[in-house]
């Protein structure tokens, strides 16, 4: 059975542009949860998907967005990029939603914004 | 919202016992642990939920405490694989929605 899959694995930006990461999650689930990781911070929750509809949201401003398809592959976007968005970004899917089941992380997206 | 991990690091031995403590402000419903080795992604270790009984496999066991809303990661005889970041995360009764601390970073030496 595949892993969850992240692409790009690596992102560089400027200040100021978007960007798009993509997850696909293990066959079968239909929960994504993206999380920000950064040094010191641990891993940030920014949003949980399921069946293409959003259920949870962490604190982040509203430049983070994503989305959910029909097949479950799910994205994430963040415009108007900044220095403090340089992150890893990592999804992680679950046969079903909510905080009670075990979390598949993909590899992840190391974002730097220059 | 963030659960509090201590200690923020540890460096062991092999064969040294650790525990990882994680503690919330909130009431609890589930607690997950998770593993990260340098440049890969986390790695379940367990989950306890509320009412649950005290969990583990091989030397690696966690207790939850709904009172305290607490748990506690065991850690025994280590080895040089259990060296990584562990995180704990975190559901509250109510919000559905997974929290994790900021880690503590574990080195196992020989």
């Amino acid at each position: 059975k595949a892993g969850v899959t992240q692409t790009p694995r690596y992102l560089i930006k400027t200040r100021g542009q978007q960007v798009t990461l993509s997850c696909s999650p293990i066959s079968g689930h239909r929960s994504v949860s993206w999380y920000q990781q950064t040094p010191g911070q641990g891993l940030q929750f920014l949003f949980e998907y399921f069946s293409e509809t959003q259920r949870n949201k962490g604190n982040f401003p509203g430049r983070f967005s994503g989305r959910q398809f029909s097949n479950s592959r799910s994205e994430m976007n963040v415009s108007t990029l900044e220095l403090g968005d340089s992150a890893l970004y990592l999804c992680a899917s679950s046969f079903i939603a909510g905080g009670q089941n075990e979390q598949f992380f993909g590899p992840g997206t190391r974002l730097t914004v220059l | 919202q963030q659960p509090v991990q201590s200690p923020q690091a540890v460096i062991l031995r092999e064969g040294e016992d650790a525990v990882i403590n994680c503690s919330s402000s909130k009431a609890l419903y589930s607690v997950h642990w998770y593993r990260q080795k340098h440049g890969e992604a986390p790695v379940f270790l367990m989950i306890l939920l509320k009412g649950g009984e005290q969990k583990g496999h091989e030397k690696i066991s966690a207790s939850f405490n709904e009172k305290k809303q607490q748990s506690s990661l065991y850690l025994t005889a280590s080895q040089l694989s259990y060296s990584g970041t562990y995180f704990c995360g975190t559901e509250s009764t109510g919000t559905d929605k997974l929290i994790f601390g900021t880690g503590t970073r574990l080195q196992v030496f020989p």
